[in-house]
C-alpha cells in the first residue's frame, strides 16, 4: 500500500532563517505531488504541485519554493523565513490518472 | 478560478442525531468533489468523494449528494458518534487527468454532544 511521510512534525524557526521541509511517498511511482498551507482556522491553500521530476508549478506568489529531485520526493524551501510563513504545511500525493489526493500528517511551522 | 463556500462553520449535534454540511462551487467544469475529515494536529483524511456523473454516494453512515444544476453538494452523517467530532472540509476540482489542485472550503467544526 502507499504511504506518505512528512518531516519534521513541528518546527520553530527565527525570522530570516532558511527552511527545508521534506515529503516522500512509498508504494507508488510517478505520483502527482502537492504542497498546501493551512492557516489557523482556515482552509487549505495550494502552494505548489508537480507531475514529475523537476516539474514544479506554483499557484501563488510567495516567499517559498519547491523542488522534486526524485520521483517520490518533494521539498518545500525558503531562503529567508517571514513571520507570515507560519502555518501548517501539508504534503499530498495523487495517482495522476484521477484527481484523488492523500495527505501526510503535516508540519507545524512557527516563525518567531 | 474555482471558489468553494462551505456552511456552517460550526455545527453542534446530539450524539445519535444526523449532521449535514453544505458546500457550493462556482466553476461548472468541476467534476470531482471529495470530503476530508481532519482531527486536531493531523492531516486531512479522505472519507468520501463523488464525481459529477452520479447524484449520490453512500458509505455506511456517510453519504454525499450532488446537485450539478445548482452547483452544490452536501455531506450527510447519520447516527453520529463522539469519534465523528472533527473539522470537515469539502473540495472541488476538475479531474481531467492532470495535476489540478483541489479548491477547499473553509471547513466545518463538527461537535458531537454526548
Amino acid at each position: 500500500s502507499q504511504t506518505i511521510h512528512q518531516w519534521p512534525a513541528t518546527l520553530v524557526q527565527p525570522v530570516g532563517s532558511p527552511l527545508s521541509l521534506e515529503c516522500t511517498v512509498e508504494g507508488t511511482s510517478n505520483p502527482n505531488l502537492y504542497w498546501y498551507r493551512q492557516a489557523a482556522g482556515r482552509g487549505l491553500q495550494l502552494l505548489f504541485y508537480s507531475v514529475g521530476i523537476g516539474q514544479i508549478s506554483s499557484e501563488v506568489p510567495q516567499n517559498l519554493s519547491a523542488s522534486r529531485p526524485q520521483d517520490r520526493q518533494f521539498i518545500l524551501s525558503s531562503k529567508k523565513l517571514l513571520l507570515s510563513d507560519s502555518g501548517f504545511y501539508l504534503c499530498a500525493w495523487g495517482p495522476g490518472a484521477v484527481n484523488i489526493q492523500y495527505f501526510g500528517a503535516g508540519t507545524r511551522l512557527s516563525v518567531l | 478560478g474555482e471558489n468553494v463556500e462551505q456552511h456552517p462553520s460550526t455545527l453542534s449535534v446530539q450524539e445519535g442525531d444526523s449532521a449535514v454540511i453544505k458546500c457550493t462551487y462556482s466553476d461548472s467544469a468541476s467534476n470531482y468533489f471529495p470530503w476530508y475529515k481532519q482531527e486536531l494536529g493531523k492531516g486531512p483524511q479522505l472519507i468520501i468523494d463523488i464525481r459529477s456523473n452520479v447524484g449520490e454516494k453512500k458509505d455506511q453512515r456517510i453519504a454525499v449528494t450532488l446537485n450539478k444544476t445548482a452547483k452544490h453538494f452536501s455531506l450527510h452523517i447519520t447516527e453520529t458518534q463522539p469519534e465523528d467530532s472533527a473539522v470537515y472540509f469539502c473540495a472541488a476540482s476538475y479531474s481531467g487527468g492532470g495535476a489540478d489542485g483541489l479548491t477547499f472550503g473553509k471547513g466545518t467544526h463538527l461537535i458531537i454532544q454526548p
